[in-house]
């Protein structure tokens, strides 16, 4: 079946900090990916996407790249901010049931 | 436009008492899925519809129902509580088509039972 592995949080930096959230997948097909976050008190959105290999999906200053030979989906930030504060989730859709299968998501903290 | 809307935002449960928590979404949606969200586990699938009058069991089914007699509203019950219920619930809906498509969360239902 599909799975998403995602490193453990939570992840503390000081603002303007490189982020690296590690994510690795396990999939029968060739599914498309993303990375979703979820503020506190709310639900889940959308923050980036990708279809197919070597994609990059960006937004806000995030990126992460498909990379199949690695099955990875790593999400990547130059400078963090106090905003940023979240917790973020990287998932995976294949062309079964259309459900998203998600990771079990990392906490990430930005202080001042 | 209010997107996916859950009623109702929080819960408090006595372990055996039944509850059926509501989704509706205004974006002519096909697809509805009902997620727990658990520390250290990320979201689960609960049950998911691809239309109207259908359902399907997903990962975690056990203790949970659901309907979807309307387009527009996927429902979830509970018919005998446990603590183990004890959750987070989000609703999402999207449509059917490529699979990059966007899927759209709810709020969420902070249910506890005791």
């Amino acid at each position: 079946g599909n799975s998403v592995t995602q490193m453990e949080g939570p992840v503390t930096l000081s603002e303007e900090a490189f982020l690296t959230i590690n994510c690795t997948y396990t999939a029968t097909g060739y599914p498309s990916l993303f990375w979703y976050v979820q503020y506190p008190g709310e639900g889940l959105q959308l923050l980036l996407k990708a279809t197919k290999a070597d994609d990059k999906g960006s937004n806000k200053g995030f990126e992460a790249t498909y990379r199949k030979e690695t099955t990875s989906f790593h999400l990547e930030k130059g400078s963090v901010q106090v905003s940023d504060s979240a917790v973020y989730f990287c998932a995976l859709r294949d062309t079964g049931r259309r459900a998203l299968t998600f990771g079990s998501g990392t906490r990430l903290q930005v202080q001042p | 436009n209010a997107g996916v809307t859950q009623t109702p935002k929080f819960r408090v449960l006595k372990t055996g008492q039944s509850m059926t928590l509501l989704c509706a979404q205004d974006m002519n949606h096909e697809y509805m899925y009902w997620y727990r969200q658990d520390p250290g586990m990320g979201l689960r699938l609960i049950h998911y519809s691809v239309g109207e009058g259908t359902t399907a069991k997903g990962e975690v089914p056990d203790g949970y129902n659901v309907s979807r007699l309307k387009k527009q509203n996927f429902l979830l019950g509970l018919e005998s509580a446990a603590p183990s219920q004890t959750s987070v619930y989000f609703c999402a809906s999207t449509t059917p088509g490529a699979l990059n498509t966007e899927a759209f969360f709810g709020q969420g239902t902070r249910l506890t039972v005791v």
